[in-house]
């Protein structure tokens, strides 16, 4: 069964670079698409972005001069990284494993989540 | 961007209950649409893909339909386990959006 686990600082400084790494345990990282997808205190959901296990990525525009998500085969991990972070950015991210690849299915198998807070 | 507007907000019900949640889209796309539940502190669990198919190990009380512009959750008959937050999600047109989530509290 296919379990993601985010890691990664949970306190990051205004201006500076958010990084986190997803692992994927008990099943291969290729033939699927990664999400990262993000949850401020108390509000919805949205999209960052995602990437195929080959290396082609999708962002969404509201983020995409600041995001980079980048995919590790070898060790079965993808990761996020958004610079010149601010409080808005402060949000309990989430990995996620895109259901399907020639048609989505949803997101059916997600991380537990990463609180990161951004505050100097 | 697509604006997904789920209605209500917040939903007061009762053990038992058939509950409907609603999400209408701010442009028309055909089913590229799943529902998640989530819990306190807990990730997305994905309930319905395709508008109305039903994710594996997912009770039968729940189920999605509706295509174009407006879809609908229904839970047949309310348990406790099923008190939490939804959301809908489309994933038709990037950037994927979501819904802004319907909490089903406890009548």
């Amino acid at each position: 069964q296919v379990q993601l686990q985010e890691s990664g600082p949970g306190l990051v400084k205004p201006s500076e670079t958010l990084s986190l790494t997803c692992t994927v345990s008990g099943g291969s990282i290729s033939s699927y698409y990664w999400t990262w997808i993000r949850q401020p205190p108390g509000k919805g959901l949205e999209y960052i972005g995602y990437i195929y296990y080959s290396g082609s990525t999708n962002y969404n525009p509201s983020l995409k001069s600041r995001v980079t998500i980048s995919v590790d085969t070898s060790k079965n991990q993808f990761s996020l990284k958004l610079s010149s972070v601010t409080a808005a950015d402060t949000a309990v991210y989430y990995c996620a494993r895109v259901s399907g690849t020639v048609t989505f299915n949803g997101m059916g198998v997600w991380g537990q989540g990463t609180t990161v807070t951004v505050s100097s | 961007d697509i604006q997904m507007t789920q209605s209500p907000s917040t939903l007061s019900a009762s053990v038992g209950d058939r509950v409907t949640i609603t999400c209408r889209a701010s442009q028309s796309f055909s089913s590229w649409l799943a529902w998640y539940q989530q819990k306190p502190g807990k990730a997305p669990k994905l309930l319905i893909y395709k508008a109305s198919t039903l994710e594996s190990g997912v009770p039968s009380r729940f189920s999605g339909s509706g295509s174009g512009g407006d879809f609908t959750l229904t839970i047949s008959s309310l348990q406790p386990d099923d008190f939490a937050t939804y959301f809908c999600h489309q994933y038709n047109t990037y950037p994927w959006t979501f819904g802004q989530g319907t909490k089903v509290e406890i009548k």
